[in-house]
């Protein structure tokens, strides 16, 4: 299968600073990338859809003003947590896409678990 | 609205058991039927997966039933071991619009 990696995969801040999460697709292109996050215990919530070179989506009750993604390249997109609360505590995860021969599923990377205090 | 509904929440099997989950939705549009299995701290992964034009699909222990009339499809994991205990994931999209519609997952546990 088609691999994505996430960096980094746990981050600790404090309260008010910015977080910037990586995901890459590394054998295969993806025009699509979406972002996740997920609480214990529960299911993956969408936050935001990313095509390349073009404005992200973002789902209804996600704020895009604190919730920045930047999908620059068909392996690159970027999620960054701006002014990071405690409540944003959450394991994030991105899965990609694919192009040629990868059209019909999406493949989810490893996850990043953000720690706000 | 949860367009997809999982059931049952969590599941404990013995070794060499049958787990069996199940999936229901509502969207006929939907045309891709993926199976995720993740494990703590870890990202989804892509287990197996079917399309409405196939009543059943099998990937070595992994069976993927599917009604399409019923709108229901579900997963079984023949002579379950104690590898498999993870949280199982269902999900539903329309592959021209990539989005996934996640069930609320099903935490199985396989006892030695």
């Amino acid at each position: 299968g088609a691999v994505v990696s996430q960096h980094p995969s746990r981050v600790i801040c404090k309260s008010g600073t910015s977080v910037k999460i990586e995901c890459r697709s590394l054998d295969f292109q993806a025009t699509t990338m979406f972002w996740y996050r997920q609480f214990p215990k529960q299911s993956l919530m969408l936050m935001a859809t990313s095509n390349e070179g073009s404005k992200a989506t973002y789902e209804q009750g996600v704020e895009k003003d604190k919730f920045l993604i930047n999908h620059a390249s068909l392996t690159l997109s970027t999620l960054t947590v701006t002014s990071a609360h405690p409540e944003d505590s959450s394991f994030y995860i991105c899965s990609a896409w694919g192009t040629s021969g990868i059209t019909d599923t999406q493949y989810f990377g490893p996850g990043t678990r953000l720690t706000v205090l | 609205q949860q367009q997809v509904k999982q059931s049952p929440q969590s599941l404990i099997v013995q070794k060499g058991g049958i787990s069996i989950i199940n999936c229901a939705y509502e969207n006929t549009a939907f045309d891709y039927f993926p199976w995720y299995q993740q494990f703590p701290g870890k990202g989804p992964a892509l287990l197996i997966a079917i399309r409405p034009d196939v009543s059943e699909k099998k990937e070595g222990r992994f069976t993927i039933s599917f009604n399409k009339s019923a709108k229901q499809f579900s997963l079984h994991i023949m002579d379950s071991q104690p590898g498999d205990s993870a949280t199982y994931f269902c999900a539903a999209s329309i592959i021209s619009w990539g989005k996934l519609q996640f069930g609320a997952g099903t935490q199985v546990v396989v006892t030695p």
